[in-house]
């Protein structure tokens, strides 16, 4: 009973480098989210996607691009790392009107 | 989805009652009461959602107000564990099934 894992869990990227977050969900959900959370603020979408080859935007998505090639997976890129990305974040999957399942979340620093 | 208001912080005595308010006065006849809750450095988790009746789980309750412009969190017996942020969000049937998080309540349970 994983649900939703997400990798990594801490990294550091100096301004200018680029990453993607993995995120993987086992229980077949339609539905994957990727949000960010900063400091004393609640959660803001950036990326959303309602099935496999799909994705849309959602709050705060500048800076960010994801990729939903298979249905488990949903990936987060950014590809010139900024001091403004400096945040946790959380990935999460549902299937309709049911419950989100979150992920632990990636702390992501960078300098 | 309609707003939430939620008072920022609550304090509790262990194992007494806890009564978290939110007010949704623009909800919609078919938009679903949702909690969630964040425990320290972890990704938000399913507490209980309900559309009109009161709602009971082995977390927690919800009551609905009549009108449904104000709902209620209820714990029963607060433990220090329960000590989190939690975060009401009202959702209807947008078609990313997206959640919109709030600044939520932060819930500090005194031993």
């Amino acid at each position: 009973n994983a649900g939703v894992t997400q990798t990594p869990k801490f990294r550091v990227l100096k301004t200018g480098q680029s990453m993607t977050l993995l995120c993987a969900q086992d229980m077949n959900h339609e539905y994957m989210y990727w949000y960010r959370q900063d400091p004393g603020m609640g959660l803001r979408l950036i990326h959303y996607s309602v099935g496999e080859g799909t994705t849309a935007k959602g709050e705060v998505p500048d800076g960010y691009n994801v990729s939903r090639l298979k249905k488990q997976n949903f990936l987060l890129g950014l590809e010139s790392a900024a001091p403004s990305q400096t945040s946790v974040y959380f990935c999460a999957s549902s299937s309709l009107r049911s419950r989100y399942t979150f992920g632990s979340g990636t702390r992501l620093t960078v300098v | 989805d309609a707003k939430t208001t939620q008072p920022n912080s609550m304090e509790s005595n262990e194992e007494e009652p806890v009564h978290l308010p939110c007010n949704h006065s623009t909800i919609s006849g078919t938009d679903y009461i949702h909690w969630y809750r964040q425990l320290p450095s972890q990704g938000p988790e399913y507490v209980i959602h309900g559309l009109t009746s009161n709602v009971n789980n082995r977390m927690a309750s919800l009551a609905i107000a009549e009108d449904r412009k104000s709902s209620t969190l209820i714990l029963h017996r607060a433990t220090l564990r329960d000590a989190a942020v939690y975060y009401c969000i009202v959702k209807g049937d947008n078609a990313g099934n997206m959640l919109t998080f709030g600044g939520g309540t932060r819930l500090m349970v005194k031993p």
